[in-house]
C-alpha cells in the first residue's frame, strides 16, 4: 500500500539552526510531493510542491526540498530557523491515477528554541 | 489568497444530536475534500466531491455524509454525534485540472461530543 512517513514525529531546533524534516513515500511509481505547514488552531497551508522537473524545490518562509526517487524521499529544509517555524509539518504525496487525492505523513511538530 | 471558510471553529454538542458542519469556498473549484485529523496525527480523508451531485467515501470509513447541491458548498453531517466523532474536521478544495493541483485547506472544526 502507498503510504508516506516522516521521521521524527518531534524535532526541535535553535533559532538559527539548520532545519531537516525527513519525508519518505513507499510506491514504485513516483508521486507528486508536496509540504504542507499547519499553525495551531489553523488550517493547513501549503509550503512547497514537486511535480516534474528540477528536483530542487524552492517554497514560502525560505523553506526548500528535495526529490530523489533513487532514496524516495523528499526533505524539507531551511537554513536559518526563524521563532515563527514552530509548527506541525506535513509531507503528502499524491498520484496521477487517483484523482489528486493526498495521502499524509504523521507530521512533525517542529520547536524553535531561543 | 485562498479563499474557504468552516462554521463553525468549535462545536462541543451531546451524544445524540445532528450536527452538521459547514463549508464553503468562493474559489470556483469543482473538486472539495473532508479529512478527519485527530491530535498529533496525519489527516485521513473521508469524504471526497469532483462538482455537483458527486460524492465518494475517503479512505477512512466515517459514520458522517456529505451533499453537493451547489459548487461552493461542501456540508458533512452526522445523525447522531457520539464520543468516538470528537475530532477535528478539515474541508480543502481544489481546481479540476492536472493531477497535482493544490488543495486548499479552511480553518478546520474542532468537535467534542460528551
Amino acid at each position: 500500500a502507498q503510504s508516506v512517513t516522516q521521521l521524527g514525529s518531534h524535532v526541535s531546533v535553535s533559532e538559527g539552526a539548520l532545519v531537516l524534516l525527513r519525508c519518505n513515500y513507499s510506491s514504485s511509481v513516483p508521486p507528486y510531493l508536496f509540504w504542507y505547514v499547519q499553525y495551531p488552531n489553523q488550517g493547513l497551508q501549503l509550503l512547497l510542491k514537486y511535480t516534474t522537473g528540477a528536483t530542487l524545490v524552492k517554497g514560502i518562509n525560505g523553506f526548500e526540498a528535495e526529490f530523489k526517487k533513487s532514496e524516495t524521499s523528499f526533505h524539507l529544509t531551511k537554513p536559518s530557523a526563524h521563532m515563527s517555524d514552530a509548527a506541525e509539518y506535513f509531507c503528502a504525496v499524491s498520484y496521477y491515477n487517483q484523482g489528486g487525492k493526498l495521502i499524509f505523513g504523521q507530521g512533525t511538530e517542529l520547536s524553535v528554541k531561543p | 489568497e485562498a479563499d474557504i471558510y468552516q462554521t463553525p471553529r468549535y462545536l462541543v454538542i451531546g451524544t445524540g444530536k445532528k450536527i452538521t458542519l459547514e463549508c464553503s469556498q468562493t474559489m470556483g473549484h469543482d473538486k472539495m475534500y473532508w479529512y478527519q485529523q485527530d491530535p498529533g496525527m496525519e489527516l485521513h480523508l473521508i469524504h471526497y466531491s469532483y462538482g455537483v451531485n458527486s460524492t465518494e467515501k475517503g479512505d477512512l470509513s466515517s459514520e458522517s455524509t456529505v451533499s453537493r447541491i451547489r459548487t461552493e458548498h461542501f456540508p458533512l453531517t452526522l445523525e447522531s454525534a457520539r464520543p468516538s466523532h470528537t475530532s477535528q474536521y478539515l474541508c480543502a478544495s481544489s481546481e479540476f485540472g492536472p493531477q497535482a493541483d493544490t488543495q486548499y485547506f479552511g480553518p478546520g472544526t474542532r468537535l467534542t461530543v460528551l
